[in-house]
């Protein structure tokens, strides 16, 4: 079965620091890895997604991830913080599981960017 | 292409009454997601659907809840007899057949007073 860890729940960082959200997936198959950003009372927004070509990918806002095979992780960063940045992240993986495709996400983490 | 809808964005009902959550996936898109979100918890898997069937219910409640996505309009999300702790906010995404990233609704935000 598929499954999704992010370290820590809530991760502060002063603004212009660098950003570190850390993800750690299990899969039998090569997957396909994303990080969504939720603004509060709002849906899910994909920031970027990782499907097999390019293990650095880029994404909306700054934001970058790096799959790493070795180390199953899928971090994401962004060099400088932003006020703006703060929100919750979640990393998802979407694979086969039990014979046909699912998503499953980490549970999430907060992400405050302190003045 | 609009994307995916979720309605209402709020919903609130008494104890004991049902609450039915839609959601119109993107064009296109054959399969539909819902996930709960409790207050200060993550996105909790409750079904995953494809048209006419379910693939995945192992995350619904085994009483009250239930789920259907038709052949024709949107799949909806069913909750009978709610209780206090059903309020949450329920997402609905969808996506294509293949390897893409789902698509995610603002949500319904229920209440249940």
């Amino acid at each position: 079965a598929q499954s999704v860890t992010q370290l820590g729940s809530h991760v502060s960082v002063s603004e212009g620091a660098l950003v570190l959200l850390r993800c750690n997936y299990s899969s039998s198959v090569p997957p396909y890895l994303f990080w969504y950003v939720q603004y509060p009372n709002q849906g899910l927004q994909l920031l970027l997604k990782y499907t097999s070509a390019a293990t650095l990918v880029k994404g909306i806002n700054g934001f970058e991830a790096e799959f790493k095979k070795s180390e199953t992780s899928f971090h994401l960063t962004k060099p400088s913080a932003h006020m703006s940045d703060a929100a919750e992240y979640f990393c998802a993986v979407r694979g086969y599981s039990g014979g046909y495709q699912k998503v499953t996400f980490g549970t999430g983490t907060k992400l405050q960017v302190i003045p | 292409n609009a994307g995916v809808m979720q309605n209402p964005r709020h919903l609130v009902r008494r104890r004991g009454q049902e609450a039915r959550l839609r959601c119109s996936p993107m064009k296109g898109h054959s399969h539909v997601y819902w996930y709960r979100q409790l207050p200060e918890e993550g996105l909790k898997f409750m079904v995953y659907l494809q048209k006419e069937n379910i693939i995945d219910e192992s995350g619904m409640p085994k009483e009250r809840f239930s789920a259907e996505f038709p052949k024709e309009g949107p799949s909806i999300l069913r909750i009978q007899q709610v209780v206090r702790g059903d309020s949450a906010a329920y997402f609905c995404a969808s996506s294509p057949p293949l390897n893409t990233e789902a698509f995610f609704g603002q949500g319904t935000r229920l209440t249940v007073v």
